[in-house]
């Protein structure tokens, strides 16, 4: 299974939104609706930030959301706030019974 | 609250074997199916093996396929990772991670090293 696409880097001021796009195929993002976004600051473990595209688990701030179009998931943080500084990875199950993670994109907060 | 702490890191040589433990506590552990997750220093995300709530099915990545063994002992509240003939590209820290909902990790936990190297 191949890495989705992610951007390496995002930035924003705070107050801003930013959008980070994660790039599949047919085979994973575009024939599955089970895409997430996950949250890792430096040193620590990921948090689980969006699932199956568009819900959010409880305690994570309506400001993320997420989207899907064709092969494309999208995570967009809105009203930028300097703790939102962190790594952020797209997930999609692929194929039959695999998981398959983005190469992440570093969102820096200006 | 949950709570998974890893265990078994460490330095190994290539070709070697090593056990990783998952000890899991603050919800029923028989009830949810639980991943492997690795990351290699300096790098992304790789998802490495998923267990069914019952062990009654396994699904690995292609890269660790024929070499890494993942099972759970419900009675303990611990998950496991058997990594055998270990190489270079092997080295990461491997997170142990509950699965929620459809293919989503909602916890995981702090990881453990693991380091192949001669």
């Amino acid at each position: 299974q191949s890495a989705l696409t992610q951007p390496p880097s995002a930035s924003g001021s705070p107050g801003q939104s930013v959008t980070i796009s994660c790039t599949g195929t047919s085979s994973d993002v575009g024939g599955c609706n089970y895409v997430s976004w996950y949250q890792q600051h430096p040193g620590k473990a990921p948090k689980l930030m969006i699932y199956e595209v568009s819900e959010r688990p409880s305690g994570v701030p309506d400001r993320f959301s997420g989207s899907k179009s064709g092969v494309t998931a999208s995570l967009t943080v809105s009203g930028l706030q300097a703790e939102d500084e962190a790594d952020y990875y797209c997930s999609s199950c692929a194929g039959s019974n695999n998981l398959v993670f983005g190469g992440g994109t570093k969102l820096t907060v200006l | 609250q949950v709570q998974l702490v890893e265990s078994g890191g460490g330095v190994v040589q290539p070709g070697g074997s090593l056990r990783l433990s998952c000890a899991a506590s603050g919800f029923t552990f028989n009830n949810y199916g639980m991943h492997w997750v690795r990351q290699a220093p300096g790098k992304g995300l790789e998802w490495v093996a998923f267990i069914r709530y019952d062990g009654s099915s396994k699904y690995y990545a292609d890269s660790v396929k024929g070499r890494f063994t993942i099972s759970r002992d419900n009675s303990k509240n611990t998950l496991y990772a058997q990594m055998n003939s270990l190489r270079a590209e092997d080295t990461a820290v491997y997170f142990c991670a509950k699965g929620f909902s459809n293919w989503s990790l909602d916890y995981w936990g702090q990881g453990t090293l693991v380091t192949v190297s001669s």
